[in-house]
Order: structure tokens, then C-alpha cells, then sequence
């Protein structure tokens, strides 16, 4: 059973140019979330999504930053027009949607994809 | 709203010294409770976890007792060694809401 699929690992941009980040939750898991980790600082939640549904979006910037979870293929963490203050490690988790709660509640994280803005 | 409060760091120690890193937390309902673990480079590992009140997880060595009276998660171990030099995040989950603390960088030297 694969886990959280994050690609790509390593991902460097110009200012002004896109970054399109992908993760492709665990088998059977229909709950994706996106965590921004500045150097040396810890992880600050961006958004929550189910298939083709954003449940909470509290942690994203209102501009440039935009995520979506389609019912077929992986997430997409969008962000457009970037600068150096974007240069991140993304990290992206899932958690099932069984109803056993002690499934229920764990998240599990993929590997990240480290952005560079130059 | 929930959060967690976990102690600064950087944490040093020398090999086999005991570790404690505290954690307390502020929640409205009884939410679960996470320690989790990040390597260098790396994403983040659920190391342990506890879903109610006096459970004790435990992983590796390391070990948390979920304290309902003093709303404290503190993560412990006996003997730490060098391969435990880390980044520890605590968290907790109320459904599907986590919520992690800033994490305490951790440096075991030889």
C-alpha cells in the first residue's frame, strides 16, 4: 500500500512564474490536507479538501494560492505569480474516511516538495 | 479555538541522556493526541498517539501519557541516541481538524 505521493520532491521558480504542486493521497483515503513549513519553523495548515469539495480553506493566503481535489488524479496546490516568501517546504497529508475513529483521526504525511523562488 | 503549546527548543543532549519534551494543549472537546517525527529532509512519521484520557502511547522507546487534569501530552525517553536527532511535533484532532505545535528541534551528540 503506497503512501502519500508527492511530486515533485524539489520544484525551483522564477518570480512571477507558477508552481503546481501534486499529491496523490494514500489507497482508500478520500481526505487531503496542505501544510506550508517556512525554514526552521513549524507546519502551518493551508486547507482542507475532500473529492471535488474544499472544507476549510482558513490557512490560505486570499491571493495567488489556490487547491483543488478532483474526483479522478492527485490534489493540485496552485501557486501563482510566486516570490521568494513562497520558498517553502509543501507538505501534503491524507487521512481515511472509514468511520472508525481511530483511523479517523490519524494523518499521514507524504515526503514534501521543497520550493525554491529565485 | 484548539491549539497546542509545546516546549522551544533547541533541545541538546548527549547520548543515552533521558529526554522529556513538553506539550499541553486547549481544546473545546476530547480530541486525539499525537506526537509525530520529522527527519531531516524528510515528512513527517506519526511516531505515537493516544485517543483518550490516561492512555499512554508508545513507539521506539519513546512514550506519552495523555493527562485529562493537567491537559498535558509530554513526550519522554529513557535513553535517547543519535538517530533520534529530529524535529518532534506535537498535534492533536478533534474529527478531521489537527492541529500541531511549533515543534522542539531535538540534537543527541555522541
Amino acid at each position: 500500500n503506497a503512501g502519500v505521493m508527492q511530486n515533485p520532491r524539489h520544484l525551483v521558480r522564477r518570480r512571477g512564474q507558477e508552481a503546481r504542486l501534486r499529491c496523490s493521497p494514500m489507497k482508500g483515503h478520500s481526505h487531503v490536507y496542505w501544510y506550508r513549513q517556512l525554514p526552521e519553523e513549524g507546519l502551518k495548515f493551508m486547507v482542507y479538501l475532500q473529492k471535488e469539495n474544499i472544507i476549510d480553506e482558513s490557512g490560505m493566503p486570499k491571493e495567488r494560492f489556490s487547491a483543488e481535489f478532483p474526483k479522478e488524479g492527485p490534489s493540485i496546490l496552485r501557486i501563482q505569480q510566486v516570490v521568494r516568501g513562497d520558498s517553502a517546504a509543501y507538505f501534503c497529508a491524507s487521512s481515511s474516511t472509514q468511520p472508525l475513529p481511530l483511523a479517523k483521526n490519524i494523518q499521514y504525511f507524504g515526503a514534501g516538495t521543497r520550493l525554491s523562488v529565485l | 479555538g484548539d491549539s497546542v503549546t509545546q516546549m522551544e527548543g533547541p533541545v541538546t543532549l548527549s547520548e543515552e541522556a533521558f529526554l522529556t519534551i513538553n506539550c499541553t494543549y486547549t481544546a473545546t472537546g476530547y480530541p486525539s493526541l499525537f506526537w509525530y517525527v520529522q527527519y531531516p529532509g524528510e515528512g513527517l512519521q506519526l511516531l505515537l498517539k493516544a485517543t483518550k484520557a490516561d492512555d499512554k502511547g508508545s513507539n521506539k522507546g519513546f512514550e506519552a501519557t495523555y493527562r485529562k487534569e493537567t491537559t498535558s501530552f509530554h513526550l519522554e525517553k529513557g535513553s535517547v541516541q543519535v538517530s533520534d536527532s529530529a524535529v518532534y511535533f506535537c498535534a492533536l484532532s478533534d474529527n478531521n481538524d489537527m492541529r500541531f505545535g511549533a515543534g522542539t528541534r531535538l540534537t543527541v551528540k555522541p
